[in-house]
């Protein structure tokens, strides 16, 4: 079956770096994206991976290993602005789908 | 400004009075998906679009209707509300579906079926 795994929440302190981890199980594997959902709003843009290997931007980085059916996205220098869900979504290859995870809802204490 | 936009952001209805939620992208997007949010479960596929008068089912697109006559609409149909569509909907699109396109989501709409 098609599954994408999560931590429901991380608390991380202002200033320090984490890391989010998820893994998926599906059928076909076409890309891999990283969403920020802030409470009552709609999902962002974070990353996206397709190849193994590491995708710097800024202060955000994902990572991806296909043959470990594995991805976490890294956040530096944690503001409280961070504070938010981060969803991790697998495009499938077969038909035109995007599976999400349940989101990882991440508290930036100060 | 590129965006997606939804209508209405809120609704309460009662069980089996027909509802159509709008959306609507201006960035020439061809993909467009809906999606329906509940707490635990994350953001589930009910319908996407690859173009003009091509639809398909997502993973949950019972109770659901759609349709995609011009490229910048793909309004969501409930026929029937049952109190088990309660959520919260988002409507999406990308340039395409391939790539590193990524999606860009309206608003939300607020759904409570009574």
């Amino acid at each position: 079956g098609q599954n994408i795994d999560q931590p429901t929440e991380m608390t991380a302190t202002e200033g320090a770096i984490v890391q989010i981890n998820c893994t998926y199980q599906t059928s076909g594997f076409n890309g891999l994206f990283w969403y920020q959902q802030h409470a009552g709003e709609a999902p962002t843009f974070l990353s996206y991976n397709v190849l193994d290997g590491l995708e710097e931007k800024g202060r955000f980085s994902s990572f991806l290993s296909r043959s470990k059916g594995y991805s976490y996205l890294l956040l530096k220098e944690l503001q409280m602005k961070d504070s938010a869900s981060y969803l991790c979504a697998v495009r499938d290859t077969g038909g035109f789908k995007t599976i999400f995870g349940a989101g990882t809802r991440l508290f930036v204490k100060a | 400004e590129a965006q997606v936009t939804q209508n209405p952001r809120y609704l309460i209805t009662v069980t089996g009075k027909k509802l159509t939620v709008t959306c609507s992208q201006n960035m020439n997007h061809e993909y467009m998906s809906w999606y329906r949010q509940d707490p635990g479960l994350g953001l589930r596929q009910i319908y996407y679009s690859m173009n003009v008068e091509v639809t398909d089912k997502g993973d949950v697109p019972e109770g659901y209707k759609v349709s995609r006559k011009e490229k910048r609409n793909f309004p969501l149909i409930l026929e029937s509300p049952s109190p088990n569509q309660t959520s919260l909907y988002f409507c999406a699109s990308s340039f395409s579906y391939g790539g590193g396109n990524e999606q860009f989501f309206g608003p939300g709409t607020r759904l409570t079926v009574l």
